[in-house]
């Protein structure tokens, strides 16, 4: 079975500050990677996804990732943290054939603390 | 707004009881998926609808059952409910089993 890894499971940081947040998953062949992220109060949201190409990935309010094949990682980032990006974070997996199609694996989530 | 609607979104119950959930996908959307998020982990697939049949089934015991609509709308059943069920339970609707999710509100279950 694919697992999913966040090896962060709470992050503070100040407003400015810049982000890092690391994803690592156990699975041999080709994958999609997605990063979503709950709000307080809210659903969760998709904030980008990889599926193939460029392994640079930019999603919604200036949030990237990095596909690196090589470490079997998916690191989210941003430069420069707000206030407002107060909220969890959540890596998730799929393996794109075989039985597991259409399941995502979840991390179990990241929640960001940012201080004004 | 979620686009995903799920009801209700609380609900309490004994163990030994059953549960009924609901779920109406976002709009053009006709596949739904449930997931269980207990507190402090994330959420953890239970099983996938498409055309009214079940397509996909995680990790979880026969107590769990569902139903899809011909209007896409779904339903999540638990038998039995035991201390461990206690989670936030997920729906999440995609287009033709794609795999970019919309997700809903959930309903937070409490079995006491």
């Amino acid at each position: 079975a694919q697992s999913v890894s966040q090896h962060n499971h709470h992050v503070i940081l100040s407003e400015a500050a810049s982000l890092e947040l690391g994803c690592n998953y156990s699975y041999g062949g080709t994958v999609n990677l997605f990063w979503y992220v709950q709000y307080p109060g809210q659903h969760l949201q998709l904030l980008l996804k990889y599926f193939s190409g460029d392994p640079l990935v930019k999603g919604i309010k200036g949030f990237e990732a990095e596909f690196i094949k090589s470490k079997f990682s998916f690191n989210l980032r941003k430069p420069s943290v707000q206030w407002s990006d107060t909220a969890e974070y959540f890596c998730a997996v799929n393996a794109d054939r075989g039985s597991t199609l259409g399941r995502l694996y979840f991390g179990r989530g990241t929640q960001l603390t940012v201080w004004p | 707004d979620a686009g995903v609607t799920q009801s209700p979104t609380h609900l309490i119950k004994t163990r030994g009881q059953q549960v009924t959930l609901r779920c109406s996908p976002k709009s053009g959307h006709d596949t739904v998926s449930w997931y269980q998020q207990a507190l402090g982990q994330g959420p953890q697939f239970i099983f996938q609808y498409y055309e009214e049949e079940e397509r996909q089934r995680g990790n979880f015991p026969d107590r769990f059952s569902g139903h899809q609509f011909p209007n896409y709308s779904s339903e999540l059943n638990v038998n039995a409910l035991l201390l461990g069920d206690s989670a936030l339970y997920l729906c999440a609707s995609s287009a033709n089993r794609g795999i970019t999710l919309h997700f809903g509100n959930g309903t937070r279950l409490t079995v006491t």
